[in-house]
């Protein structure tokens, strides 16, 4: 069946380093990938999405592709920033409908100054 | 932000006892979600809503059941809580695919 499947974690980073966050995903056909962030106490929130094989989403300095040849969907920033500290989820949505979402584990990432 | 609220916010309770949780958007979206989370497991969808009335079970539906006699609400009960269902609980909304709108979460303590 789908899945997803993305790096354990915990990531720490010190300030402005390169964050790379990994996601590989299983699916029949090209489906959209997404990404999640959940920041401390809160519920997920849409960080960025792709439709289509090589696609890139970005939005507040992350970016990721969408990658058929390798099926993944690799979630990087140039410059972290202590905000960026929180929990990142990949996810595809399941192809029965009822725009259901199948869920990595979830990627903590802590930025130190 | 999405106009979607869960109540109560936190709450404590013991083994068998029943339990509800609410959920209510403001958004008028035709789908709602529960999840719950966990450490180690991310997210896992326990039930889901696709219009009033209509439910389906998720991946981790037992000792759970959900209600939806309007758009805005969607309510989650457990029947007779346990300690295995000590977690958070998030509500989520979708109009679009792919797009959810989750709500702040319920920390629920089963003693």
């Amino acid at each position: 069946g789908d899945s997803v499947t993305q790096m354990e974690g915990p990531v720490t980073l010190s300030e402005e380093a390169f964050l790379t966050i990994n996601c590989t995903y299983t699916a029949t056909g090209y489906p959209s990938l997404f990404w999640y962030v959940q920041y401390p106490g809160e519920g997920l929130q849409l960080l960025l999405k792709a439709t289509k094989a090589d696609d890139k989403g970005s939005n507040k300095g992350f970016e990721a592709t969408y990658r058929k040849e390798t099926t993944s969907f690799h979630l990087e920033k140039g410059s972290v920033q202590v905000s960026d500290s929180a929990v990142y989820f990949c996810a595809l949505p399941e192809q029965t409908g009822a725009n259901n979402l199948f869920f990595g584990t979830g990627t903590r990432l802590t930025v130190i100054p | 932000d999405a106009g979607i609220t869960q109540s109560p916010r936190h709450k404590v309770t013991e083994t068998g006892t029943p339990v509800t949780l609410r959920c209510h958007q403001t958004e008028n979206h035709r789908y709602m979600y529960w999840y719950r989370q966990d450490p180690g497991h991310g997210l896992r969808l326990i039930h889901y809503s696709y219009g009033v009335k209509d439910t389906d079970k998720g991946e981790v539906s037992d000792g759970y059941s959900v209600s939806r006699s309007k758009t805005e609400d969607f309510l989650l009960t457990l029947e007779s809580a346990t300690s295995s269902q000590t977690s958070v609980y998030f509500c989520a909304i979708s109009e679009s695919k792919g797009n959810q709108y989750f709500g702040p979460g319920t920390r629920l303590l089963v003693l």
